[in-house]
């Protein structure tokens, strides 16, 4: 099955700089690879994806890059606020997104921003 | 996209009890995901729900520990039974890849 391991499992930024967490994949029939931030007491949220077809995509601050080549990819986030401080994930899936496929996460990255 | 409502938000258990959880969609879905997060880690799936037919679960849950209703295309059912303090966990309910319950956080004493 598929193994997606993610780094740094903490990491901690001043406010303004940029953070940025890498994940890899093993199984190469992953075609989505989704990242949410999850704060505390509560589920999950997908912040930004990218589809296998795609090498990068960006949303405001937020960019992801993907290696399929290599079989990772990341997140960076420019400019970062305190309220960016949470858990962050990424995850693998052999689905296009959507309803019907399930995810395999990464352990996860512990992000403060300090003020 | 899809709004869940997943009840109880938490909940603690004396072991050997059972607890049900509820995951409310408002639209119909085809398909629904049960995880558990366990303290500090990531998420791991348990078992996908299909309306219609047996859950089919991942490696290491079983189906009498973790039965699993899928009665409709807007709701579904986890229950955790015969509790015992190692299934304390955050369990959540999703609907495919963007749209997570808000968990229920479960502590089992």
């Amino acid at each position: 099955g598929e193994n997606v391991e993610q780094h740094p499992s903490t990491l901690s930024v001043q406010e303004g700089d940029s953070a940025v967490i890498k994940c890899t994949y093993s199984d190469s029939a992953s075609n989505y690879f989704p990242w949410y931030k999850q704060e505390l007491g509560k589920g999950p949220q997908l912040i930004i994806d990218i589809r296998s077809n795609v090498g990068e995509k960006k949303d405001q601050r937020i960019a992801v890059t993907l290696n399929k080549t290599a079989k990772h990819f990341s997140l960076h986030i420019t400019e970062t606020q305190p309220e960016d401080s949470a858990v962050y994930f990424c995850a693998a899936s052999t689905g296009s997104g959507g309803s019907n496929y399930k995810l395999t996460f990464g352990k996860g990255t512990l992000l403060t921003v300090n003020p | 996209s899809a709004v869940i409502s997943q009840k109880p938000s938490r909940d603690i258990c004396q072991r050997g009890t059972s607890l049900t959880i509820q995951c409310q969609v408002d639209s119909q879905v085809t398909m629904m995901f049960w995880y558990r997060q366990q303290p500090g880690q990531s998420l791991t799936l348990i078992a996908t729900a299909n309306q219609g037919s047996e859950a089919t679960y991942e490696s290491g849950f079983v189906i009498d520990k973790f039965p699993i209703s899928r009665p409709n295309l807007t709701f579904s059912t986890l229950t955790v039974s015969n509790m015992s303090p190692e299934d304390s966990s955050i369990y959540l309910c999703s609907v495919g890849t963007d749209t997570f319950g808000s968990g229920t956080r479960l502590t089992v004493v």
